[in-house]
């Protein structure tokens, strides 16, 4: 099936630990996005990659880092100095250097901090 | 980024069009006009977008005020799937990249 794979989907972790988001996608889409939803909030971005090799800070990428390897991948790190982790996390994409397309989205990671 | 202003809710009939407005009365020329939709628990689902001429596409309809300060989603019958939180969106054609800023959206409520 082609889309976007999100991995996990809930996610537990105790306060001071880094945890890793997966996002893998089979589009062969050029862009990836990683944003962040809090309840009853919109969304805000946290990094995006327009090319491997290449990501650029979003809204709130403090506390967060990313890497872009491969084109199918882009996984999110919360690491131990985001204050406030807790949140929906949602990874998605687009095709090509258009900025009049449509963004896909997966079906997010719920991560919890105890 | 441009701002847009959406009202915090709506409620709906089944099998009644749907008039979601949207503000955004600092618009600049090359802003388009983008519409998602979020059901609980999943990622935005795209629906529509536009730059000043109407659009029609299988699930919805985007009419664009003619200053384009202000924009309506039509859901031509809404059904309970409809019930989601709608965002309206403005993106600037120039920055690449499909950066879109989110509000915090219209919830949508439908009726049986």
């Amino acid at each position: 099936d082609g889309g976007i794979t999100q991995s996990p989907k809930y996610l537990f972790r105790k306060e001071g630990q880094n945890v890793t988001l997966s996002c893998e996608q089979n589009l062969n889409h050029d862009a990836m996005y990683w944003y962040r939803q809090d309840p009853g909030q919109g969304l805000r971005l946290i990094y995006y990659s327009q090319i491997v090799n290449d990501f650029q800070k979003g809204d709130i990428a403090e506390g967060y880092s990313v890497s872009r390897e491969k084109k199918e991948s882009f996984p999110l790190t919360v690491t131990s100095a985001q204050k406030n982790p807790t949140a929906f996390y949602l990874c998605a994409t687009s095709f090509g250097q258009t900025n009049t397309g449509e963004l896909f989205f997966g079906e997010g990671s719920r991560l919890t901090v105890l | 980024d441009a701002k847009t202003t959406q009202p915090n809710s709506m409620e709906s009939n089944e099998e009644e069009p749907v008039h979601l407005p949207c503000n955004h009365s600092t618009i600049s020329g090359t802003d388009y006009i983008h519409w998602y939709r979020q059901l609980p628990s999943q990622g935005p689902e795209y629906v529509i977008h536009g730059l000043t001429s109407n659009v029609n596409n299988r699930m919805a309809s985007l009419a664009i005020a003619e200053d384009r300060k202000s924009s309506t989603l039509i859901l031509h019958r809404a059904t309970l799937r409809d019930a989601a939180v709608y965002y309206c969106i403005l993106r600037d054609v120039v920055e690449y990249g499909n950066k879109l800023v989110f509000g915090a959206g219209t919830i949508l409520r439908v009726k049986s």
